[in-house]
């Protein structure tokens, strides 16, 4: 079945350095891909998202490429900060289906 | 425009009595979905509603677990006899159509609600 797989964590970054997390997918289609971010205590935000390969979306410094060749969507930050500590899920969607990685705990120290 | 309302936001709950959780979808969105994040967990899918109408529980368990979207009101995920299992957090989710064919989109964004976090004692 569909799914996706990410970086495990937690990750711990001191304030301004490059964050990475991996994530790839396994899909029997072309899904559209997402990566949602959760701060603690709330609920799903929408980060960015790509619906086709090659495709980069971008948000708050964020970005992330769809390599189709590679089932990929790794998300980048140049230079974190501490209000940039949450978890973090990629998900891919398949008609109406939206499917999660586990999540990648992220935390930036001053 | 408001967003995915989901409440109540916090809930406790005794083993054996009932949970009744509401989602209101952002305006305009006639498809919701539920997913629960246990403790420590990523999101799994339970139920895809539109209204009137299930079209996916694979995610739901077979017991104790319904969902309903009904013509007029909010969608409620309703937990029967809950155990200490259910605690969790139950998410609601909402996504739009396309306007001319009705038919899903996937690159169209699915929008959370802020959760509603269950805890059974």
């Amino acid at each position: 079945g569909d799914s996706v797989t990410q970086m495990e964590g937690p990750v711990t970054l001191s304030e301004e350095a490059f964050l990475t997390i991996n994530c790839t997918y396994t899909a029997t289609g072309y899904p559209s891909l997402f990566w949602y971010v959760q701060y603690p205590g709330e609920g799903l935000q929408l980060l960015l998202k790509a619906t086709k390969a090659d495709d980069k979306g971008s948000n708050k410094g964020f970005e992330a490429t769809y390599r189709k060749e590679t089932t990929s969507f790794h998300l980048e930050k140049g230079s974190v900060q501490v209000s940039d500590s949450a978890v973090y899920f990629c998900a891919l969607r398949l008609d109406y289906k939206l499917s999660f990685g586990a999540g990648t705990t992220v935390t930036v120290r001053a | 425009n408001a967003g995915v309302m989901q409440n109540p936001r916090h809930l406790v709950r005794r083993r054996g009595q009932e949970a009744r959780l509401r989602c209101s979808p952002m305006k305009g969105h006639s498809h919701v979905y539920w997913y629960r994040q246990l403790p420590e967990e990523g999101l799994k899918f339970m139920v895809y509603l539109q209204k009137e109408n299930i079209i996916d529980e694979s995610g739901m368990p077979k017991e104790r677990f319904s969902a309903e979207f009904p013509k007029e009101g909010p969608s409620i995920l309703r937990i029967q006899q809950v155990v200490r299992g259910d605690s969790a957090a139950y998410f609601c989710a909402s996504t739009s159509m396309d306007p001319g064919t009705g038919a899903v989109v996937s690159g169209n964004t699915i929008y959370f609600g802020e959760g509603s976090w269950l805890t059974v004692v």
